[in-house]
């Protein structure tokens, strides 16, 4: 079965400390695999996908297929990072994203 | 701003009641998806139309209920309200191309007391 796990609720780091935010998938084919940030329960916005190989806002990912992982890290964490973020695989020709549970950031000051 | 409209954003009804969610897709986009967000279960599939016909369906209780109108835009029906119901309810659109993200929408937030 198609699963994205997250593995960890909640990450607290200080201001300026590096982030990784794990996301593991199940998914015997070939995965699309998401990032998306929600601040304060407002709207899901988009934040990373792992075909265009960008960075937005100091976040990459990367997708690890031996490990089935998609990973988000930022090297220096900045107070407004702070948000729920949600990994999410695209599995077969289903359009719909399968979205993992979410991790928790907060960074404190 | 995603471009995908949601109306209300906010509604408060009583158990047993029926509700009527809307949401307009980005412009272009054929797909709606809704989503159904509790504290507890976090983000749920619920159903997906493309351009008028329903494709894949999620979790949705048979009390639950959707449709695409010609002009795209999409309703999702809630009858029979409990207070389970009680969550926050995302729209998504997008593009039919490979690798294309959801564009959500900001969201009802349906209380059911």
């Amino acid at each position: 079965a198609q699963r994205v796990t997250q593995p960890e609720k909640l990450l607290s780091v200080f201001k300026g400390a590096p982030v990784e935010l794990k996301c593991n998938y199940s998914y015997s084919g070939s995965p699309e695999l998401f990032w998306y940030v929600q601040y304060s329960r407002q709207r899901l916005q988009l934040l990373l996908r792992h075909i265009s190989r960008e960075s937005i806002k100091g976040f990459t990912a990367d997708l690890n297929k031996g490990e089935t992982s998609f990973h988000l890290k930022k090297p220096f964490a900045q107070e407004e990072d702070s948000a729920m973020y949600y990994c999410a695989l695209r599995a077969g020709s289903q359009g719909n994203l399968i979205f993992g549970k979410g991790t928790k950031l907060s960074v404190k000051p | 701003d995603s471009g995908v409209t949601q109306t209300p954003k906010h509604l408060i009804t009583a158990t047993g009641q029926r509700v009527t969610l809307r949401c307009s897709p980005r412009s272009g986009d054929l797909s709606v998806y809704w989503y159904q967000q509790s504290l507890d279960q976090g983000l749920q599939f619920l159903i997906q139309y493309y351009n008028g016909e329903e494709r894949a369906k999620g979790n949705i209780l048979e009390r639950f209920s959707a449709q695409q109108f010609p002009d795209l835009h999409s309703e999702l029906n809630l009858s029979s309200l409990e207070l389970g119901d009680s969550a926050l309810y995302f729209c998504a659109s997008r593009r039919d191309r490979k690798n294309s993200p959801l564009h959500f929408g900001n969201g009802t937030r349906l209380t059911v007391t």
